[in-house]
């Protein structure tokens, strides 16, 4: 089974704190998508990666930047955190030529 | 207009009821449509695709029409284990936002 896995299950960080979300995944998966959570809108893409080092700007990428240095690992940066971006966040993975993506557990952030 | 769309419900059913539920999605050229399941805290995994011609897995069946540009789900007999949020995503081939998922539909199966 693919496993999808994210570094924390619950994070909570203070304003304007630098943040760091880890995704790894084990079945030599080309893409790979961050999205947050939220109640009302539901599941939004943040950022994408086609493959490694490449990244292409998802439905809501503002706060946020990317980076994929390896093939296995997909990493979202809140590079200054805010309240709003209090959210749960999930790193998915899927091969290049299917549909199905695979979820990690998802990280639950507070922001303070 | 939201891309995908859903009745985020909640749908509360008995034991061994019937339940549908409707996404409509606002792209025409959209190709490809799926549904996935979300536990309660826990991460989204695929319940089923949907294909132009319907398809049924066990108790669920999935539809399609593409001239209105809605797709279904439809659980017959439910049990208390199918209590869980139901996402409908679309997928419009080309598209650099690869899915669209729909806000979600909240069902619980009353014992």
């Amino acid at each position: 089974d693919v496993k999808v896995t994210q570094s924390s299950r619950y994070l909570v960080k203070r304003t304007g704190e630098k943040v760091f979300l880890e995704c790894v995944q084990d079945m030599d998966h080309e893409n790979m998508f961050w999205y947050r959570q939220d109640p009302g809108p539901g599941l939004r893409l943040i950022y994408f990666s086609y493959d490694v080092k490449m990244k292409e700007k998802g439905d809501i990428p503002e706060g946020y930047s990317v980076s994929r240095e390896k093939k296995e690992r997909f990493s979202l940066i809140l590079e200054s955190a805010s309240t709003n971006q209090t959210s749960m966040y999930l790193c998915a993975s899927r091969r290049i030529d299917a549909e199905k993506l695979f979820f990690g557990s998802g990280t639950q952030l507070s922001v303070l | 207009r939201k891309e995908v769309e859903q009745d985020p419900g909640p749908f509360n059913v008995p034991e061994g009821a019937t339940v549908a539920f409707n996404c409509t999605y606002s792209n025409s050229a959209s190709q490809s449509f799926f549904w996935y399941r979300q536990d309660c805290r826990k991460e989204p995994k695929l319940l089923m695709s949907v294909y132009s011609s319907g398809n049924e897995d066990g108790r669920f069946t999935a539809q399609l029409n593409r001239a209105s540009q809605y797709i279904s789900l439809l659980i017959r007999d439910s049990k208390l284990s199918d209590s869980a949020t139901y996402l409908c995503v679309v997928n419009m081939r080309g598209s650099a936002r690869q899915l669209t998922f729909g806000s979600g539909t909240q069902l619980t199966v009353l014992p």
